[in-house]
């Protein structure tokens, strides 16, 4: 594809169960970033992936959220035991290191 | 701890107005600078990339400008149109270290009357 792609575009859930949201970034892109974006403020940041290591996880609210990216590409931000307060739309971004970070259309998830 | 502010939070302007949205940084030492478009519901989609040795960047009726030693940056629009109604967001990649991620600021929210 042409962009970075994240399935599902909504997720709905209920608290306390897990959730993995998956994210496609631009073929060839070493550098994927998630960050989540609550109503009315900005991005965050959570994660960052150069290759296939998280190079800075820093992030991450807590130990309840684990991302991997086993081959370099494709990634998955897992979410245990879900809260409310992890209502957000989560977004992912890819780039060629240093560079224009490219975002996708986000997963808006809700914990009820 | 770099703190991404922007003024107004929100604009109204009618249709072929001329317009100028304001980012700040408290940390000088950046990489780059980035300008998005969101629009409800959407994802983000970047705008003008400056990098922190240039000092402006152009993309049709936007410009926007960068300076670094007082920590400011303005995105200019011209000649608005109801189409450029969206939030938009500056972001800052901090100088140094092992990430690139993006600090953004809260957005200013765009609406262009007909």
């Amino acid at each position: 594809g042409a962009g970075v792609s994240q399935t599902p575009s909504n997720k709905v859930t209920e608290k306390g169960k897990y959730v993995e949201l998956r994210c496609d970034p631009i073929s060839g892109h070493t550098a994927l970033y998630w960050y989540r974006q609550s109503l009315g403020q900005g991005p965050e940041f959570l994660i960052y992936f150069q290759g296939t290591g998280a190079a800075d996880d820093s992030g991450l609210p807590n130990d309840r959220f684990f991302a991997v990216r086993p081959e370099g590409s494709v990634s998955t931000l897992k979410i245990q035991r879900t809260e409310r307060g992890d209502s957000a739309v989560y977004l992912c971004a890819s780039s060629l290191g240093y560079h224009e970070q490219f975002f996708g259309p986000g997963t808006r998830l809700t914990v009820l | 701890k770099q703190e991404v502010t922007q003024i107004p939070a929100a604009l109204s302007v009618p249709e072929g107005e001329n317009l100028v949205l304001n980012c700040s940084f408290t940390d000088s030492a950046i990489y780059n600078l980035q300008w998005f478009r969101q629009d409800p519901g959407k994802g983000l989609t970047s705008l003008l990339l400056i990098q922190s040795s240039q000092r402006e960047q152009t993309s049709g009726r936007l410009n926007a400008s960068l300076d670094k030693s007082s920590g400011r940056s303005t995105l200019y629009i011209a000649a608005s149109q109801p189409g450029d109604s969206a939030t938009y967001l500056c972001a800052v990649v901090n100088y140094g270290g092992s990430q690139g991620n993006l600090i953004f600021g809260k957005g200013t929210k765009l609406s262009v009357k007909p």
